[in-house]
């Protein structure tokens, strides 16, 4: 089946580093993939989308690449700051949109 | 705000109750969604609702019974919910059903089944 996965359940950065996560897929070829913040107590935000003919689209101070070779989207937050603390979610949509877990990041002052 | 508003926020339920979760969006959206959020696991579609009618059913268990009156209004009905079915409950919006539609998130109603 349609799988997304972020493996880091967590990651802690200093701030002013590059936050990267990682979201792999399995069993499938999304046509795009989106990416999610989520803070405690709140739904999903949505803040970027990248297809599948995009290498990489930015936004600000985020980034996101496409890599169809590696089935890998990476997802950068660049001079990350604590206000970035928050979970992150990947989603994969062909046909459907599957998500995956979602990586925990800590910015650390 | 994201514009979609969920209650009760909280929720706490015996297996034999029957309660209704309630989600609105003043977005001018057509398309509306119930996803179930457990821990540690991906967010689940549960249904898609896209101008009233309903279609998408995720093989969700009938304890939960949908209910859209009307584009900007969304209920879960639950009844006889097991302890497993404790999670966070999302609404979701779009102007459509494509898949490339952005969806707009409510706040989630966190609801516990003892």
């Amino acid at each position: 089946s349609q799988k997304i996965e972020q493996n880091s359940e967590a990651l802690n950065i200093q701030e002013g580093k590059t936050a990267t996560l990682t979201c792999n897929y399995t069993n499938y070829s999304p046509a795009y993939l989106q990416w999610y913040r989520q803070d405690p107590g709140r739904g999903p935000v949505f803040l970027l989308l990248i297809r599948e003919n995009e290498k990489e689209k930015r936004k600000e101070r985020l980034k996101v690449t496409f890599d169809t070779t590696l089935k890998q989207s990476l997802f950068h937050i660049t001079a990350s700051q604590p206000a970035d603390s928050a979970t992150y979610l990947c989603a994969g949509g062909y046909q459907k949109v599957t998500f995956g877990t979602g990586t925990k990041l800590q910015v650390i002052p | 705000e994201t514009g979609v508003t969920q209650t009760p926020r909280h929720l706490v339920m015996g297996m034999t109750n029957k309660k209704s979760l309630k989600c609105e969006q003043h977005l001018g959206h057509n398309a509306m969604y119930w996803y179930k959020q457990s821990a540690k696991k991906p967010l689940e579609l549960m249904f898609v609702y896209s101008l009233e009618e309903r279609v998408e059913n995720n093989s969700v268990p009938s304890r939960f019974s949908p209910e859209c009156p009307n584009s900007s209004h969304l209920f879960l009905h639950l009844h006889t919910l097991q302890p497993e079915d404790s999670a966070l409950y999302l609404c979701a919006s779009s102007r459509g059903t494509s898949d490339l539609d952005e969806q707009f998130f409510g706040p989630g109603t966190r609801l516990t089944v003892l």
